[in-house]
């Protein structure tokens, strides 16, 4: 059992570049969500998908742009890579019912220059 | 909205000791769900303990447990015979019991432990 699988794991960019993050997970988990750790500010919620076919907006959404396929997976693009952008990236998925814990990828260290 | 806060930014403990994380939040609702998670140099977030508000026995596994105050909104997690393994960043998670997609999932800033041998 995979759970969720997020690719790539490290990368570096340069200021301007773009490029997606992919995110899949096979447990059929209805919500997804991607964050960035930084240090010292624990998880943010960049963008979230409550279901197939919805998107919406976290805590910090500005400068990326996201997608959900379908179900099992949901992508996290980057149109203009900035230095401030420059984090760990994780996808995770929720069941959906309010009792369940979150499970996470095993995040993906963006590095912009 | 709801907030979650670790006041200690690392932590260590002499190896077969026991330590203790602190958490506190903050929350104006009665139903809601409490987290542990671990975050090893692998970077993978591990689920270590869970806490449901209504319950008022605090949650244990193995040599995990938690110390839930409800009334003090604290949330503080005990590492019982630590171990070398358990050196790693631990975060304290909120989630609402209204919660119902997830995007109210709220982390602490973490504490980073370090396990002397």
């Amino acid at each position: 059992n995979a759970g969720v699988t997020q690719t790539p794991k490290f990368q570096v960019l340069k200021t301007g570049q773009s490029m997606t993050l992919q995110c899949a997970q096979d447990m059929n988990h209805n919500s997804m969500y991607w964050y960035r750790q930084d240090p010292g500010m624990g998880l943010r919620l960049i963008y979230y998908s409550a279901s197939e076919g919805t998107t919406d907006k976290g805590e910090v959404p500005n400068g990326y742009n996201v997608s959900r396929l379908n179900k099992r997976e949901f992508s996290l693009r980057l149109e203009s890579a900035a230095p401030s952008q420059t984090s760990v990236y994780f996808c995770a998925s929720i069941l959906g019912t309010v009792n369940t814990e979150a499970f996470f990828g095993q995040g993906t260290r963006l590095t912009v220059v | 909205a709801q907030t979650v806060t670790q006041s200690q930014p690392e932590m260590s403990v002499q190896e077969a000791e026991t330590v203790t994380l602190s958490c506190t939040y903050d929350t104006s609702e009665s139903d809601y769900y409490l987290f542990w998670y671990k975050q090893p140099p692998s970077r993978q977030m591990i689920l270590v303990i869970r806490q449901e508000a209504y319950k008022q026995q605090n949650a244990t596994e193995n040599r995990f447990s938690v110390n839930f105050q409800k009334a003090a909104k604290s949330f503080s997690l005990k590492i019982s015979d630590s171990q070398l393994g358990d050196a790693a960043m631990y975060f304290c998670a909120y989630r609402s019991a209204w919660d119902n997609y997830g995007q109210n999932f709220v982390f602490g800033p973490g504490t980073r432990l370090s396990v002397l041998p």
